[in-house]
Order: C-alpha cells, then sequence, then structure tokens
C-alpha cells in the first residue's frame, strides 16, 4: 500500500524551530520528487516546499524563502521540512505529498501551532 | 502568474450531476491541472489529472462518477449521480517550473 506518514507536528513559540518528517511508504520514494502543502484553520490548500528526487533541486513559496528548508534521506524513504523563525501565520496542518507535478499521494498531516 | 479561480461555493441535489470549474490565468490556457477532494476533517486525496488535451487520468479507486474536461482555459470536474459523502471540498491544482499552485477551493454542498 502506497503511504505517507508525518510527524513531528506541535506547538511552538513564535519565533521557535520545528522539524518535521515524513516516512514513505509502498513505492520507490527516491524516483519522485516530494512536496509539503500545508492548511492554514479554514484555509485552503497551500503549496510550500518541493524537493528533486536526489535533493539537488529545491523549491518554496517566497513567504518561506530563507525560514524553512526542505530536504530528504532516500536511505530512510523519508522526507523533512525544518521550519525556523516560526510565526503565527504558519499555524497550519502540514501535509507532505508524493509530488509528480501533480500531488497524486497525500499524507494524514500534521498539525502545527504558532504561539505564545 | 500563474493563478488557479475556483467559485468558493456550489450545490446540487443527491443523485443529480453537478460540473465545478477551474480557470487557468491569461497565457497559460493549456497548462494540465489536477482535481484534489477534501472531505470534512480529512486530508486531501488525489481524483485525477486533466491533460491539456482534455483527457483525465483517474487515481486508483476514483469512482467513474468522477470526470474532467477543458474548454479553453477552463477545466471541469463533473460528479454525476451525487451522493451524501462527496460534500467536500475540491480543489484544483497545476504546476510551472519547481512550482505548485492551487485554486481557492470548492465547497460543495449535497441536498
Amino acid at each position: 500500500e502506497v503511504q505517507l506518514v508525518e510527524s513531528g507536528g506541535g506547538m511552538v513559540q513564535p519565533g521557535g524551530s520545528l522539524r518535521l518528517s515524513c516516512e514513505a511508504s509502498g513505492f520507490i520514494f527516491s524516483t519522485y520528487w516530494m512536496s509539503w502543502v500545508r492548511q492554514a484553520p479554514g484555509k485552503g490548500l497551500e503549496w510550500v516546499a518541493n524537493i528533486k528526487q536526489d535533493g539537488s533541486d529545491k523549491n518554496y513559496v517566497d513567504s518561506v524563502k530563507g525560514r524553512f528548508t526542505i530536504s530528504r534521506d532516500n536511505a530512510k524513504n523519508s522526507l523533512y521540512l525544518q521550519m525556523n523563525s516560526l510565526r503565527a501565520e504558519d499555524t497550519a496542518i502540514y501535509y507532505c505529498a508524493r509530488d509528480s507535478r501533480e500531488m497524486d499521494v497525500w499524507g494524514q498531516g500534521t498539525t502545527v501551532t504558532v504561539s505564545s | 502568474q500563474l493563478v488557479l479561480t475556483q467559485s468558493p461555493s456550489a450545490s446540487a441535489s443527491l443523485g443529480a450531476s453537478v460540473k465545478l470549474t477551474c480557470t487557468l490565468s491569461s497565457g497559460h490556457s493549456n497548462y494540465a491541472i489536477a482535481w484534489h477532494q477534501q472531505q470534512p476533517e480529512k486530508g486531501p486525496r488525489f481524483l485525477m489529472k486533466v491533460n491539456s488535451d482534455g483527457s483525465h487520468n483517474k487515481g486508483d479507486g476514483i469512482p467513474d462518477r468522477f470526470s474532467g474536461s477543458r474548454s479553453g482555459a477552463e477545466r471541469y470536474l463533473t460528479i454525476s449521480s451525487l451522493q451524501s459523502e462527496d460534500e467536500a471540498d475540491y480543489y484544483c491544482q497545476t504546476w510551472g517550473t519547481g512550482i505548485r499552485v492551487f485554486g481557492g477551493g470548492t465547497k460543495l454542498t449535497v441536498l
């Protein structure tokens, strides 16, 4: 079964850091781009970042550039999102997705709350 | 700038059909898109990719009631024989070099 499982969410103060993880199974992880997508409370989906199969190319939405870093470990079938200098507006459910240009597999999400 | 526009809401009766629209921004009318469904309190689910020629490729297990099409810069998701579980938010999504873009979503109410 193709599956993505996120972890690492939680509550953090403004200015703090958090590292999200996503473990993939059921497909050859190293052959796919991967993305992070988030959804603020009551809002729509927003693409955050993606990473090429070998990690050599990464792209970010403007609002997280310089604060978030996407990475992957193909040996562990895992995707990561390091989030620094967190702001209240980063509060959201963060989804990991297999990125075939279309997001064709989604995880169940992990919740990040930035609040003092 | 690559932008997708969706109506915020739509409604249709149980057993009827509904056609949701996603409009590509000027200069991007030949782009392929994807449709995703998000049922209440659940994560998104990939429904299908609508190619630039209007053909579509559905995800695993997506019922035949769901189909995709296009006309010019508009991309459509048609759901026939509406069921209560089709009440959900529907998002279109497209891609440019490196970037991914989502429409604002359409909330479908099944009456």
